[in-house]
């Protein structure tokens, strides 16, 4: 069982870069969601999506795009990266969107240091 | 503005010991409070989880207690385990959300 995968695991990346974290689920679950990690500051949410082709912004959007094409697939774009984006990054899905009583599971993390 | 405070932000205990961890909440439209669990290096797991309608569950050595006036829950660890240590989360939703919110964490180090 997979699950959710994410990649990749670690990244540098210099200021004013770009990069996309992959991140793929093999439950078929229509909601997904891109949580980033701070030391000491729990998760917050960037970006959500209820289903292929539909995505709403969470707490935390600005400096992020997502796109949602396939059921599987939800990668989160980091657009002229700045060291504010240093972080951990989690992408999660449930089985239905209201977290209420639905088990969201969460992918291994993507660590991310913007130099 | 953090939606749920978390308390400790670091706890250690002795095997064999319990191990509490408390939350508080404003928001009284949230209607579901899981527990998260990390391990260094993984993600999040969800531990236990809790609705405003009951005071307590449990489930072997883990256990929530909710007071719904007071808006606070609590995570009761029993018989604490040095494979407990781990870093907890405490998460709150309302029915019609799609985020969790989630306290800051507490760190725990359960010593043998």
């Amino acid at each position: 069982n997979a699950g959710v995968t994410q990649t990749p695991k670690f990244r540098i990346l210099k200021i004013g870069q770009s990069m996309t974290l992959q991140c793929t689920q093999d439950m078929n679950h229509n909601y997904m969601y891109w949580y980033r990690q701070d030391p000491g500051m729990g998760l917050k949410l960037i970006y959500y999506s209820v289903g292929a082709g539909i995505t709403d912004k969470g707490e935390v959007p600005n400096g992020y795009n997502v796109s949602r094409s396939t059921t599987e697939d939800f990668p989160l774009r980091l657009e002229l990266a700045a060291p504010s984006q240093t972080s951990v990054y989690f992408c999660a899905s449930s089985y239905s969107g209201s977290p209420s009583g639905n088990t969201i599971y969460f992918g291994e993390g993507s660590w991310l240091t913007v130099v | 503005q953090q939606q749920v405070k978390q308390s400790p932000q670091s706890l250690i205990v002795q095997k064999g010991g319990i191990s509490i961890i408390n939350c508080a909440y404003e928001n009284t439209a949230f209607d579901y409070f899981p527990w998260y669990q990390q391990f260094p290096g993984k993600g999040p797991a969800l531990l236990i989880a809790i609705r405003p309608d009951v005071s307590e569950k449990k489930e072997g050595r883990f256990t929530i207690s909710f007071n719904k006036s007071a808006k606070q829950f609590s995570l009761h660890i029993m018989d604490s385990q040095p494979g407990d240590s781990a870093t907890y989360f405490c998460a709150a939703v309302g029915y019609s959300g799609y985020a969790l919110n989630f306290g800051k964490g507490t760190s725990l180090l359960v010593t043998p």
